[in-house]
């Protein structure tokens, strides 16, 4: 079936670090590959997305690429800032006929002044 | 983008007592629901899925008949823990996307509801 695979955390950064987290899926077809956020006590939010084969999503400094040869939705960041520091999620949604996404286990990311 | 409010945002309730949820698409009209639990550092498990005037669809190993939903109109999705247990204790996270419009295909999430049974 599909699925979603995360690199384990916590990734700890030094501020203006660079940042890479992992993400690699299993799925037929062309499925949709999305980032979340969640800080502390809060609900998940879009970072970014990407429907098809090397589309790059970006996002206040934030970007994936779709990799399908690769199977890979890697998040960067080229400098980090302490208010980054949060959860992340990696998770796509099927092709075909249905709206549920499969989520990655979460990295968390946390980022020293 | 598209908005999803929760109601509370968090609640506390005595063991044995039901809680109701409540997950609101504000500017859309959301065809489709979900309900996520999430435990203390740990991903969003899937607990249901629910249609506009269907009954929800549970994940394996999930109890119908403890977290009832409902989803009665467009807007609008209940999660109900009934005889709640310290167990039940957890961050739920309800979603909602639509099939034209505004919401289209996405999920858009809630900001969640953190639950304390004592």
């Amino acid at each position: 079936g599909d699925s979603v695979t995360q690199m384990e955390g916590p990734v700890t950064l030094s501020e203006e670090a660079f940042l890479t987290i992992n993400c690699t899926y299993t799925a037929t077809g062309y499925p949709s590959l999305f980032w979340y956020v969640q800080y502390p006590g809060e609900g998940l939010q879009l970072l970014l997305k990407a429907t098809k084969a090397d589309d790059k999503g970006s996002n206040k400094g934030f970007e994936a690429t779709y990799r399908k040869e690769t199977t890979s939705f890697h998040l960067e960041k080229g400098s980090v800032q302490v208010s980054d520091s949060a959860v992340y999620f990696c998770a796509l949604r099927p092709t075909s006929g249905t709206y549920k996404y499969i989520f990655g286990t979460g990295t968390r990311l946390k980022v020293l002044a | 983008g598209a908005v999803v409010s929760q109601h509370p945002s968090w609640v506390i309730c005595k063991s044995g007592t039901s809680v109701k949820i409540e997950c609101r698409s504000l500017d859309f009209q959301a065809t489709t629901m979900f309900w996520y639990r999430q435990f203390p550092k740990q991903s969003l498990m899937l607990m249901a899925t629910s249609n506009e005037g269907s009954k929800a669809t549970y994940e394996q190993g999930v109890e119908k008949d403890k977290f009832l939903i409902n989803h009665a109109s467009l807007t609008l999705s209940t999660l109900t823990v009934t005889s709640a247990h310290p167990e039940d204790s957890s961050f739920y996270i309800c979603s909602a996307t639509g099939t034209s419009g505004k919401g289209t295909y996405e999920q858009y999430f809630g900001p969640g509801t953190r639950l304390t049974v004592t």
